[in-house]
């Protein structure tokens, strides 16, 4: 049973590039949940989203920064034009919802920017 | 603002010890509280989740919760050096939304 699958697992982008991170969830889990975590700080809510809907997005910057779970494919978040301050560790959680709110994590993705 | 407090630590204890590890939240109407490790470089992995007043016991980790006084802590007998991590409290304030996490604790178990 395959846990919470993310790619890549380091990504490095210059300055002004794009950057788009994967989550795959848990078999069976439809909640996926995007996490960002600067070095030496706590996780940091980003985006709350079930298939084909963005559920709560009060974590994510208004500009540069959009995700998506479509009905087939992996969750995406992306990260258009990318600054210093964007390098960070994104973890993406899943839960199967319902009465079970638990939420299990991927490998996360470290983004180093350039 | 929903806030979660924890002491940064370090926290220091000897093998064998019991580590004490303690968590303050401010949203009264929480629902879910977890404990997450997380290794230097790794992503957090649940260890325990409690949803009730009281003690939740699994191995060697007890979970206790009190709601009146907004706190939940993770108590580790017999602690390893490999219980050498960081450890995340988080709360979720209802079900199916998304964790509020403190900084986190950082265990050191010394041999």
């Amino acid at each position: 049973n395959a846990g919470v699958m993310q790619n890549p697992r380091h990504l490095v982008r210059r300055r002004g590039q794009e950057a788009r991170l994967r989550c795959s969830p848990m078999k069976g889990h439809s909640h996926v949940y995007w996490y960002r975590q600067l070095p030496e700080e706590g996780l940091k809510f980003m985006v709350y989203l079930q298939k084909e809907n963005i559920i709560d997005e009060s974590g994510m910057p208004k500009e540069r920064f959009s995700a998506e779970f479509p009905k087939e494919g992996p969750s995406i978040l992306r990260i258009q034009q990318v600054v210093r301050g964007d390098s960070a560790a994104y973890f993406c959680a899943s839960s199967p919802g319902l009465a079970d709110d638990i939420q299990y994590f991927g490998a996360g993705t470290r983004l180093s920017v350039l | 603002q929903k806030e979660v407090e924890q002491n940064s630590g370090p926290l220091s204890v000897p093998e064998g010890a019991i580590a004490s590890l303690n968590c303050t939240y401010s949203d009264r109407g929480s629902q879910s509280f977890f404990w997450y490790r997380q290794y230097s470089g790794k992503s957090p992995e649940l260890i325990m989740f409690i949803y009730s007043n009281g003690d939740k016991e699994d191995g060697r980790f007890t979970a206790q919760l009190n709601k009146a006084s907004q706190y939940v802590s993770l108590l580790i007998r017999d602690s390893q050096p490999s219980d050498s991590a960081t450890y995340l409290c988080a709360v979720c304030p209802s079900g199916n939304t998304p964790l509020v996490f403190g900084k986190g604790t950082r265990l050191s178990v010394i041999a």
